[in-house]
């Protein structure tokens, strides 16, 4: 059970370059999430999908696409990279706790550099 | 605007002590409410969590203090260890958001060996 994979684990690109942000799970979670993570800044919601096909925008998802063709993939596409993007990105899926919420299963992160 | 704030932002603990996170929340409709730990170069990871029908809940040397009065809730961790050292998350989210996770800013704890 391999959780939550993310790929590539570090990337550099130069302003205006294009990528995609890999994301894959095997836990049959129906939401699916991506953050950025900033010094100071937490924790920051992209996009997320609540399941194959329904995608919808966090509260920083300029310059960011998603799409959601399969419950496993949950890429995440940068436009034209930015310095401003330049973060470390984590995708989570969740699924329902005992008590009653939401718990997050996180993958290890993409550490992107954008020069 | 921060809906959940999180406090101290640094925190250095000397082994065996206690560690005491804090947040407070605006949000009434809230009902849900995790701590995440995150190692260096690692997601963070659900550590415990609690719903606001309690008032407290233990895991092992982390428990969860929620005063729903005041709209606060904060995670001790007893016998504090050095592999206790992490960013600590605390997270807010309601039924009616889809669950979405609101998120403290974190606080880095370091326990002294």
């Amino acid at each position: 059970n391999a959780g939550v994979t993310q790929t590539p684990k570090f990337q550099v690109l130069k302003t205006g370059q294009s990528m995609t942000l890999q994301c894959a799970q095997d836990m049959n979670h129906e939401y699916m999430s991506w953050y950025r993570q900033d010094p100071g800044m937490g924790l920051r919601l992209i996009h997320y999908s609540v399941g194959a096909g329904i995608t919808d925008q966090g509260e920083v998802p300029n310059g960011y696409n998603v799409s959601r063709s399969t419950t496993e993939d949950f890429p995440l596409r940068l436009l034209s990279a930015a310095p401003s993007q330049t973060s470390v990105y984590f995708c989570a899926s969740s699924y329902r706790t005992g008590t009653g919420g939401r718990g997050y299963t996180f993958g290890s992160g993409t550490r992107l550099t954008v020069v | 605007q921060q809906q959940v704030k999180q406090s101290p932002q640094s925190l250095i603990v000397q082994k065996g002590g206690i560690s005491i996170i804090n947040c407070a929340y605006e949000n009434t409709a809230f009902d849900y409410f995790p701590w995440y730990q995150q190692f260096p170069g690692k997601g963070p990871a659900l550590l415990i969590a609690i719903r606001p029908d309690v008032s407290e809940k233990k895991e092992g040397r982390f428990t969860i203090s929620f005063n729903k009065s005041a709209k606060q809730f904060s995670l001790h961790i007893m016998d504090s260890q050095p592999g206790d050292s992490a960013t600590y998350f605390c997270a807010a989210a309601n039924a009616g958001n889809n669950r979405k996770l609101i998120w403290g800013l974190g606080t880095s704890l370091a326990v002294n060996p």
